[in-house]
């Protein structure tokens, strides 16, 4: 059936480096992904969204990077700092939100 | 803050019983997602309510049943509850089912079956 995937299940970086997280989605019908950061004992928190009909979106420190040709998903977090680290999760939307299995980011002062 | 409220914050019940678990969404949302997390795992749909009515189900066991009523807030019940219930149960609203449509998180109801 249709998933959505992340590539790497932990991702240590230092502070001040930049962090990727990767995602793969398999539904190609699906026109619009979302990541999610989790903190510990918190919902999912809403980071920066994207529709299929961009390649990219930037926001603050955060960039969200769309290739439909592999069905690729990046997040890329610059200028990392400990309050970053968290879990974070890849969706992609249709009628409902699937996530992926998530990301564990651990930002090493 | 996300402005979805979900209560109670935490719940410890027994093998066989049955709970309810509220959620409130954001001012302004007509739709109504139930999520289930367990440990270190990631968010598996159960079902989404728009304006009252059910829009998609997800894995949704038959013990467990949902609505939103008609000031739009939602319960999800849970019944026979067995150990692998506990779980981490999170609901979250958008404005509206389309695909440009963010989904919004409340904090989430631990459920703890002993």
């Amino acid at each position: 059936g249709e998933s959505v995937g992340l590539h790497l299940p932990t991702l240590s970086v230092q502070e001040g480096d930049n962090s990727i997280i990767n995602c793969a989605y398999s539904n190609s019908a699906s026109d619009y992904f979302i990541w999610y950061k989790q903190e510990s004992g918190k919902g999912p928190q809403f980071i920066i969204d994207i529709r299929s009909n961009m390649d990219k979106r930037q926001g603050q420190r955060v960039t969200v990077l769309l290739n439909k040709t592999v069905k690729h998903l990046s997040l890329q977090i610059a200028a990392t700092q400990p309050g970053d680290s968290a879990v974070y999760f890849c969706a992609e939307k249709g009628n409902d939100m699937r996530f992926g299995a998530g990301t564990r980011l651990t930002v090493k002062p | 803050d996300s402005g979805v409220t979900q209560t109670p914050k935490h719940l410890i019940t027994a093998t066989g019983q049955r709970v309810t678990l509220r959620c409130s969404p954001r001012s302004g949302d007509l739709s109504v997602y139930w999520y289930q997390q367990s440990l270190d795992q990631g968010l598996q749909f159960l079902i989404q309510y728009y304006n009252g009515e059910e829009r998609a189900k997800g894995n949704i066991l038959e013990r467990f049943s949902a609505q939103q009523f008609p000031d739009l807030h939602s319960e999800l019940n849970l019944s026979s509850l067995e150990l692998g219930d506990s779980a981490l149960y999170f609901c979250a609203s958008s404005v509206s089912p389309g695909n440009n449509s963010p989904l919004h998180f409340g904090n989430g109801t631990r459920l703890t079956v002993t």
